[in-house]
């Protein structure tokens, strides 16, 4: 069964570094999301992606935030300059057009910043 | 703004029982989904069911089910004969029709025990 896959797996960074996690979506799919989940809280929200742009995104999803899909596989999440509280397991998650489809996730990017 | 509340942190089962989880969710809207995700200590995040609003019938996947009950906006999830591999973390989420982001409840910790 195709999955979404996430690199790394684990990635440690300093305050203040910027850090791109990758994703690559299953492939028939057309829709992309990053969610994340602080240690022992909910998995929340981050933004969706549609048709090269982004078509909803959270409150957490500020300016060193972004996304980008560069090439037909990869779905990248940027933070331009980390912050110790961006430290959580990162998801990248991919579905199909139809409008009730299921949402996929990734096995997720834990960040560590420090 | 839509709400999932998921009142028990943590529960558990002995090997071949019967467990169930719960899980209420606040809205406004009238067409919607529900889901229930599993997170093993892998941290993946798994679909384990989901459940169109418009659909009167509860939905059925092998040893899980769901008690969805829309005038009381409630979603438990039913675990039949639990397995050791059945522990995990588990998540219930609501979607909107005409939105694209998951809304996660706080989650349910289950441990099944031998």
């Amino acid at each position: 069964e195709p999955e979404v896959t996430q690199t790394p797996s684990h990635q440690v960074t300093q305050m203040g570094q910027e850090v791109i996690l990758r994703c690559v979506p299953i492939s028939n799919h057309l829709y992309f999301y990053w969610y994340r989940q602080i240690l022992g809280q909910k998995v929340e929200f981050l933004v969706s992606f549609y048709n090269n742009e982004i078509s909803e995104k959270s409150e957490i999803f500020d300016d060193q935030f972004s996304v980008e899909r560069p090439d037909g596989s990869n779905f990248t999440l940027k933070i331009r300059s980390t912050k110790l509280e961006d430290s959580a397991m990162y998801f990248c998650a991919s579905r199909m057009d139809s409008p009730n489809s299921p949402l996929h996730f990734g096995n997720g990017t834990r960040l560590t910043v420090t | 703004a839509q709400t999932v509340t998921q009142s028990q942190p943590e529960m558990s089962v002995q090997e071949a029982e019967t467990v169930t989880l719960s899980c209420t969710y606040d809205t406004s809207e009238n067409n919607y989904y529900l889901f229930w995700y599993k997170q093993p200590p892998s941290r993946q995040m798994i679909l384990v069911i989901r459940q169109e609003a418009y659909k009167q019938q509860n939905a059925t996947e092998n040893r899980f089910s769901v008690n969805f009950q829309k005038a009381a906006k409630s979603f438990s999830l039913k675990i039949s004969d639990s397995q050791l591999g059945d522990t995990a973390m588990y998540f219930c989420a609501f979607m909107n029709h005409n939105t694209d982001k998951l809304i996660f409840g706080t989650g349910t910790r289950l441990q099944v025990f031998p």
